[in-house]
């Protein structure tokens, strides 16, 4: 079983700055299977990222997806309101079983 | 536009059953995987199980192995979780997801509580 590990576990930042979140697999994630969500209070997870790489449908391109093998990073260029939140890397390239990173929340400075 | 809603959470006793449902809409249901996701108060996510296309395979999270059992009825449209000898750790909101990989559509969830 893949384990992913993201940090940091809380990211304290102000609108308008850079986010980047990191999540590290305990052992190569193959083709780079990997996505990122988005999740907001009291609702369900959102799509960002999968292929470590590619936006999902109708995503700002504020956020971009990188890496491969063992190290991935979602990256927020310029932070909106709307982006405080809870974001998991999930891995699908070794399943099952299909895995999820803890978390990382992003909350305003 | 993909719809998915969950029905059938509840509260239940330790050691009890309960069966999720998921209908889905807006998309051909036979033709993708679909999976349970839960999480825990509080917590991350937690892959539960998937099911291929035709029922033919489907797969479970360790901790859940002998105990639930995932199943669709393709001319329903409908996802099913049969959820049985429940524990206080199974706890959760239960989500369906769309698709055996990166989940581009969830349902709004349903809560599980085990508890007496």
């Amino acid at each position: 079983e893949i384990v992913l590990t993201q940090s940091p576990g809380t990211l304290s930042l102000s609108p308008g700055e850079r986010a980047t979140l990191s999540c590290r697999a305990s052992q190569s994630v193959s083709n780079s299977y990997l996505a990122w969500y988005q999740q907001k209070p009291g609702q369900a997870p959102r799509l960002l990222i999968y292929g470590a790489s590619s936006r999902a449908t109708g995503l700002p391109d504020r956020f971009s997806g990188s890496g491969s093998g063992t190290d991935f990073t979602l990256t927020i260029s310029r932070l909106e309101p709307e982006d405080f939140a809870v974001y998991y890397c999930q891995q699908y390239g070794s399943s099952p079983p299909l895995t999820f990173g803890g978390g990382t929340k992003v909350e305003i400075k | 536009e993909v719809q998915l809603v969950e029905s059938g959470g509840g509260l239940v006793q330790p050691g009890g059953s309960l069966r999720l449902s998921c209908a889905a809409s807006g998309f051909t249901f036979s033709s993708y995987w679909m999976s349970w996701v839960r999480q825990a108060p509080g917590k991350g996510l937690e892959w539960v199980a998937n099911i291929k296309e035709d029922g033919s395979e489907k797969y479970y999270v360790d901790s859940v192995k002998g105990r639930f059992t995932i199943s669709r009825d393709n001319a329903k449209n409908s996802l099913y979780l049969q959820m049985n000898s429940l524990r206080a750790e199974d706890t959760a909101v239960y989500y369906c997801a769309r698709g055996y990989s990166a989940y581009a559509g969830w349902g709004q969830g349903t809560l599980v509580t085990v508890s007496s």
